[in-house]
């Protein structure tokens, strides 16, 4: 157990339909960021939030959105989902604002499948 | 243009061999370079952290090197056994105004019997 907590483990959902995934950052981590990795490819970043701010932005599309909340957890937003969204979406979490020293610690993601 | 790039794309080795793995970098200006571990359908772990100050870390069997000269790093396994299988993420964080981090696309390793 890395400390990282994502719910739901597999999620299966229809094409147009909206899903939010859930991330608790480990313990004492104020930093939280959103990847995806689609079959057989490297991670893309999505998304940071530091402390419930936005800290830095990736190749998130415009249907993503995410929030992070006081107590630090948080939630990552997928609407009109397209079969292109499939995908593993990892949360990972830091101590810092982002300059990686500390390194990242990953949950074990949430399989989305879209159908 | 900020990029990490990994070599090979992929790996077989036998049980008990050793094996390199590569990654350059154009990121800049350099902060840190990480490597990770991961498993199939798992999310990553952490094998070493260096900054620009250190050239080798070593986590066990593992051992990182790093040329902030050449922009190299590379992530020797020593004695790999079947448990290594997995892909080998090498990322680099810059400070650019804020830090940026790059993901390498990783070297997915098959260890055989």
């Amino acid at each position: 157990d890395s400390g990282v907590t994502q719910t739901p483990k597999h999620l299966i959902t229809a094409t147009g339909q909206r899903v939010t995934l859930r991330c608790s950052p480990r313990s004492g981590d104020l930093s939280v960021y959103w990847y995806q990795q689609s079959l057989d490819q490297g991670l893309q970043f999505l998304i940071q939030y530091y402390n419930g701010e936005e800290r830095a932005k990736g190749n998130i599309l415009e249907r993503f959105s995410a929030q992070q909340f006081p107590d630090l957890h948080s939630e990552l937003n997928l609407s009109s989902l397209e079969l292109g969204d499939s995908a593993l979406y990892f949360c990972a979490s830091s101590v810092d604002d982002g300059t990686g020293i500390y390194g990242y610690t990953f949950g074990s993601g949430t399989r989305l499948t879209v159908v | 243009k900020n990029q990490v790039e990994q070599s090979p794309q992929s790996l077989i080795i036998l049980e008990g061999k050793n094996c390199t793995l590569q990654c350059n970098y154009t990121v800049s200006p350099f902060s840190n370079l990480r490597w990770y571990k991961q498993d199939t359908g798992r999310g990553p772990v952490s094998l070493t952290i260096m900054t620009f100050s250190e050239n080798t870390k070593s986590n066990g069997r593992y051992t990182a090197t790093l040329d902030a000269d050449t922009k190299q790093s590379s992530l020797h396994i020593t004695a790999s056994q079947l448990s290594d299988s997995a892909s080998y993420i090498c990322v680099v964080s810059a400070f650019t105004g804020g830090f940026k981090t790059i993901f390498g696309a990783g070297t997915r390793l098959f260890v055989k019997a």
